[in-house]
């Protein structure tokens, strides 16, 4: 089975505090992504990577910014938190042209 | 800019009965298609895909597709409570890796 873990499951940063929430998978996926949910605004890709260093970014990567110096992990970084990236964030991982498999997802507060 | 579009619900559908959930696309080069479900307070876990026209079944689900109308559905037979969720409808084209997502239809089964 494959398994995508995050670091947190719940986190709770103050405003303009640096941010790091972190993505592991354990099937040798070449794609990860990183997506926000909110409520009626479905899910929404920050950033995507598509191999070790490689990144594209997605529909909303203003605020963010993303690594993948190992293949199995990849982090999102919020360089300096604000309250309206308050969200849940999710991870998800894929083998090239495949499904892809998502993390429980770490739940953000930043008051 | 690519759009997938689903009813939000809620969508109420006695226990037993069987349960159509839809999906519209706006890409006519969409090639793939997958249905996730996301029990509140979870992750979206992945249920079917679908590539070509026609009729997929995978025991009690069955997905259908039909690329000439930009529609895809998801048919759920002998529904169960715990079938209770949202349903998320996503697509990509051919040599994309990412997914466009619809913003969910909620399900409730009545007992």
């Amino acid at each position: 089975d494959v398994k995508v873990t995050q670091s947190s499951r719940y986190l709770v940063k103050r405003t303009g505090e640096k941010v790091f929430l972190e993505c592991v998978q354990d099937m040798d996926h070449e794609n990860m992504f990183w997506y926000r949910q909110d409520p009626g605004l479905g899910l929404r890709l920050i950033y995507f990577s598509y191999d070790v260093k490689m990144k594209e970014k997605g529909d909303i990567p203003e605020g963010y910014s993303v690594s993948r110096e190992k293949k199995e992990r990849f982090s999102l970084i919020l360089e300096s938190a604000s309250t309206n990236q308050t969200s849940m964030y999710l991870c998800a991982s894929s083998a090239r042209y495949n499904e892809q498999f998502f993390g429980p997802g770490t739940r953000l507060t930043v008051l | 800019q690519k759009e997938v579009e689903q009813n939000s619900g809620p969508l109420s559908v006695p226990e037993g009965a069987i349960a159509s959930l839809n999906c519209t696309y706006s890409d006519r080069g969409s090639q793939s298609f997958f249905w996730y479900r996301q029990y509140s307070g979870k992750s979206p876990e992945l249920i079917m895909f679908i590539y070509s026209n026609g009729d997929k079944e995978d025991g009690r689900f069955t997905a259908q597709l039909n690329k000439a109308s930009q529609y895809v559905s998801l048919l759920i037979r002998d529904s169960q409570p715990s079938d209770s969720a949202t349903y998320l409808c996503a697509v990509n084209d051919f040599g994309n890796e990412k997914l466009t997502f619809g913003t969910g239809t909620r399900l409730t089964i009545i007992p």
